[in-house]
């Protein structure tokens, strides 16, 4: 069975500095994606960055970039600039192929210091 | 632009008082979830659709139940709801392969 671990259960920045969010996961598949999910104090899940296993170029949107290592199953987050609204709960999470469910990491509660 | 939207946002039951949770979207997309989430959790999928095509997760309680009437809808039911089914519920779409929609969801209290 696939399993995702998020080992941080919190982190701390401070505004405008860097902060990398860790996971790693357990598969045998193949063809699988990768996530990190943003879940505000309103509790709405928000993509944040999206990476298909098969690229190798690691995925970046904005501030936001990951790296990741597909033989040693690591899909870290790494938020440069941190800003107060970075401020969140973040899960990584996998998905098997096309049609396979969202399988969570148990989350990371990051703060953003002012 | 509210995509995938949830109603209503809190919803109180009483204890064994079945409950209609609700989902609908304008995405047009196939497969739609939901996923139960506890407080300080992660997100537990529940069942999906994918198109008309139904599937539980093997640990689902048999008190939850699910309906799509037609590709914009999808009801989660819940039988007798019971003071651990208090949770946040949280509906998904998407298209074969794309990432996860999600909406604001729904609060659950159960008294």
């Amino acid at each position: 069975a696939q399993t995702v671990t998020q080992s941080q259960p919190e982190m701390s920045v401070q505004e405008a500095e860097t902060v990398t969010l860790s996971c790693t996961y357990d598969t045998s598949e193949s063809d699988y994606y990768l996530f990190w999910y943003k879940q505000p104090p309103s509790r709405q899940m928000i993509l944040v960055i999206r990476q298909e296993a098969y690229k190798q170029q690691n995925a970046t949107e904005n501030r936001f970039s990951v790296n990741f290592q597909k033989a040693a199953k690591s899909f870290s987050l790494k938020i440069s600039d941190s800003q107060l609204g970075d401020a969140a709960m973040y899960f990584c999470a996998y998905r098997r192929g096309s049609q396979g469910n969202l399988i969570f990491g148990k989350g990371t509660k990051l703060s953003v210091k002012p | 632009d509210a995509m995938v939207i949830q109603n209503p946002r809190y919803q109180v039951t009483q204890f064994g008082k079945p409950v209609t949770l609700s989902c609908s979207q304008t995405l047009n997309h196939n497969v739609m979830y939901w996923y139960q989430q506890k407080s300080s959790q992660a997100p537990k999928l529940l069942f999906h659709y994918y198109d008309k095509d139904f599937n539980n997760e093997a640990d689902t309680p048999d008190n939850f139940q699910s309906r799509r009437p037609n590709t914009s809808f999808c009801f989660l039911d819940i039988r007798s709801p019971g003071l651990g089914d208090a949770a946040m519920y949280l509906c998904a779409t998407s298209r074969t392969s794309e990432k996860l929609f999600f909406g604001s969801g729904t609060q659950l209290s159960v008294l």
